[in-house]
């Protein structure tokens, strides 16, 4: 069974900085692309990112408000995504869901259950 | 950046058919994947590549895709069908995936 479970999340000021990790299991994570998806409060999704598996390049691409600030990493050794944030704003605030990335013609096939990152002062 | 519209809010009652609409520039010359996210949950992957069922995902559920719009169809909807659906599509322009903005199904 595919598992992903996403930990991490917490109350940071603006302009601090956070790490979320995804931890997967019950697949190959290795071959798996991975993308990040948040949802504001009372608002709908919104995909971060994603990070392709190393085998096909590694590349990560970012929506445009997170550019710059928000780096996705992997580490297949421990089977785990992360998304490190920086130079948090208070529109960053968002529970933030990892998923396998199927690509093009298949989507966002798993979800974690997502982690709740709250920027406030 | 491509654009998906879809309409905030469907109602329908039990048993009828629900359709759910997402719109966008030549949307049929991309693969679009609906998800249904339930109250406080994470969303699930329901409709993928237009018209494809994800195992344990039931027949009630299709789409389809053509033109400028592509439609979610609910068949003999149920209580716990209640629920905000998403289209998706994978802008290659951009190389970003995009949702659309939602649409809240109410059984009434």
């Amino acid at each position: 069974e595919v598992q992903l479970v996403e930990s991490g999340g917490g109350l940071v000021k603006p302009g601090g900085s956070l790490r979320l990790s995804c931890a997967a299991s019950g697949f190959t994570f290795s071959n798996a692309w991975m993308s990040w998806v948040r949802q504001a409060p009372g608002t709908g999704l919104e995909w971060v990112g994603r990070i392709e598996s190393e085998t096909d390049g590694g590349t990560t691409d970012y929506t445009a408000p997170v550019k710059g600030r928000f780096i996705i990493s992997r580490d297949d050794s421990v089977s785990t995504l992360y998304l490190q944030m920086s130079s948090l704003k208070t529109e960053d605030t968002a529970v933030y869901y990892c998923a396998t990335d199927g690509g093009s013609d298949s989507g966002l096939v798993n979800w974690g259950q997502g982690t709740l990152v709250t920027v406030s002062s | 950046s491509y654009v998906l519209t879809q309409p905030p809010s469907v109602s329908v009652a039990p048993g009828k058919t629900a359709s759910i609409t997402c719109g966008g520039n030549n949307i049929g010359t991309k693969s679009v994947h609906w998800y249904q996210q339930k109250s406080g949950q994470a969303p699930v992957l329901v409709i993928y590549y237009d018209s494809d069922r994800p195992s344990g995902i039931p027949e009630r559920f299709s789409g389809s895709n053509s033109g400028n719009t592509a439609t979610l169809t609910i068949s003999r909807v149920e209580a716990g069908d209640e629920a905000d659906y998403y289209c998706q599509v994978w802008d290659s322009s951009n190389d970003h995936w995009v949702f659309g903005g939602g649409t809240k199904l109410t059984v009434l």
